[in-house]
């Protein structure tokens, strides 16, 4: 069974700390593991795809890594407006198409 | 372009009636996945279409739950006979294909009460 850990749970920073947020995974042949955005009352948002370890994206003040396995999402100098829940996900060839989400990281940025 | 959208945004029903949930997903895409989410959790998956072939039903919860997606468009989720354990936000979600990134509606809450 594929299985995807968070953490932390939450994450308090103040605006311009730099930190990193974890994604722990168990996946029988990884075909993707996507990172989402989640903002209070609303859908999840895409942020990226990362399809093999080793591979990298970067989008603004965030930046997607991934190993066999694990992910990181780390967030360089973040801003009040980064503040919400990121969800990981991942797909895997044993699945085709189902997605197994991780319970997600809450994150407060303090001005 | 027009985005993934659902209806009704919130929906309050008694224990014991049948609900509706209605998803319009983006033009095109081929794949279409219902999830629920309960307060502070994660997403759960429930069911997903791809194309012409038969849906993956391995995550409904229950035999209350069904869903249908017509002319490989618009998808309809049927909860029968609720109970106030199915209160949840339910989202649906589409994309170009499987294993391609997915893209959210705004869900629609559902209360039991």
């Amino acid at each position: 069974e594929d299985q995807v850990t968070q953490s932390p749970e939450a994450l308090r920073l103040q605006e311009g700390e730099s930190s990193s947020l974890n994604c722990s995974y168990t996946v029988s042949g990884l075909r993707g593991l996507f990172w989402y955005r989640q903002d209070p009352g609303k859908g999840p948002e895409f942020l990226f795809t990362l399809y093999s370890a080793g591979e990298e994206k970067e989008k603004e003040r965030l930046k997607a890594t991934l190993t066999k396995k694990e992910s990181f999402l780390h967030i360089t100098a973040p801003k009040p407006e980064d503040s919400a829940t990121y969800l990981c996900a991942v797909q895997a060839g044993t699945n085709a198409g189902k997605s197994t989400f991780g319970d997600g990281t809450t994150l407060t940025v303090k001005p | 372009g027009a985005g993934v959208s659902q209806s009704p945004s919130n929906k309050v029903t008694e224990k014991g009636k049948d609900v509706e949930l209605r998803c319009d997903p983006i033009s095109g895409h081929t794949a279409l996945y219902w999830y629920r989410q309960s307060l502070g959790q994660g997403l759960e998956f429930l069911i997903y279409f791809q194309g012409n072939s038969a849906p993956d039903k391995s995550g409904l919860p229950s035999d209350r739950f069904s869903a249908e997606r017509t002319g490989g468009s618009v998808s309809t989720l049927t909860i029968q006979r609720t109970q106030q354990e199915d209160s949840a936000v339910y989202l649906c979600a589409s994309s170009a294909d499987i294993f391609y990134e997915q893209y959210f509606g705004p869900g629609t809450r559902l209360t039991v009460t």
